[in-house]
């Protein structure tokens, strides 16, 4: 099946640190990956759609230039926390899907935990 | 735009007891609707999902129903078992756009042995 790598899976950094998360699709390829943020007993915030090649399209209310989206292949995705604050500190996940049609599964890496001190 | 609404936040159930969760959706042009679970801090994994053109679909304990006259759907998980205990999240696909996904809020079940 389809397999979605994220690294890494914890950072604990200090605040004003900028901190990179990357995310793989292993055995497929895939020109959309999605960024969410999920906070305690929460559900799966979209924070941006990453498309490979292009500008990733980001969803209301998030900072473009404090998360900043590279999707320069097909198969990785980064997301970077530019100096990051402890109101940063979240799980972060990105997904991935096969296809380009809409009703392809999405399949999601193991996540981040950052924490901001 | 899409709104997706979920049913019980929590549900508690005993083991070998069926349970039930239930989602509506706004966008009648949506068109896949998956449900994924969540153990704590881990990956949401997709579980079964069903596409517009059936109404309902098994896979073993699990099976999903579609209702698109009234926009919603449902997960039904037969003869429960303790590790069945997660969040359970639906979904579903806006169409318009990049495709990207609706959650809903989520419902932690839990299964009492």
């Amino acid at each position: 099946g389809a397999v979605v790598s994220q690294h890494p899976s914890r950072v604990i950094c200090k605040s004003g640190t900028s901190v990179k998360i990357e995310c793989r699709s292993l055995d497929f390829q895939a020109t959309t990956m999605f960024w969410y943020r999920q906070f305690p007993k929460q559900s799966l915030m979209l924070m941006a759609t990453s498309n490979e090649g292009s500008k990733a399209t980001y969803e209301q209310g998030v900072e473009k230039d404090k998360f900043l989206i590279n999707h320069a292949s097909l198969t990785l995705s980064t997301l970077t926390v530019t100096s990051a604050h402890p109101e940063d500190s979240s799980f972060y996940i990105c997904s991935a899907s096969e296809g380009s049609y809409s009703n392809q599964p999405q399949h999601f890496g193991d996540g981040t935990r950052l924490s901001i001190l | 735009g899409e709104n997706v609404e979920q049913h019980p936040s929590t549900l508690s159930v005993q083991e070998g007891d069926s349970a039930v969760i239930k989602c509506t959706y706004s966008d009648s042009a949506s068109n896949y609707f998956p449900w994924y679970k969540q153990e704590l801090g881990k990956r949401p994994q997709l579980i079964i999902d069903i596409r517009s053109n059936v109404g309902e679909k098994k896979d073993q304990r699990i099976a999903v129903t579609l209702n698109k006259t009234a926009k919603h759907f449902s997960l039904h998980i037969t003869e429960t078992q303790p590790e069945d205990s997660a969040v359970y999240f639906c979904a579903a696909i806006l169409t318009s756009g990049t495709y990207k996904y609706i959650f809903g809020t989520g419902t932690r079940l839990k299964v009492l042995a």
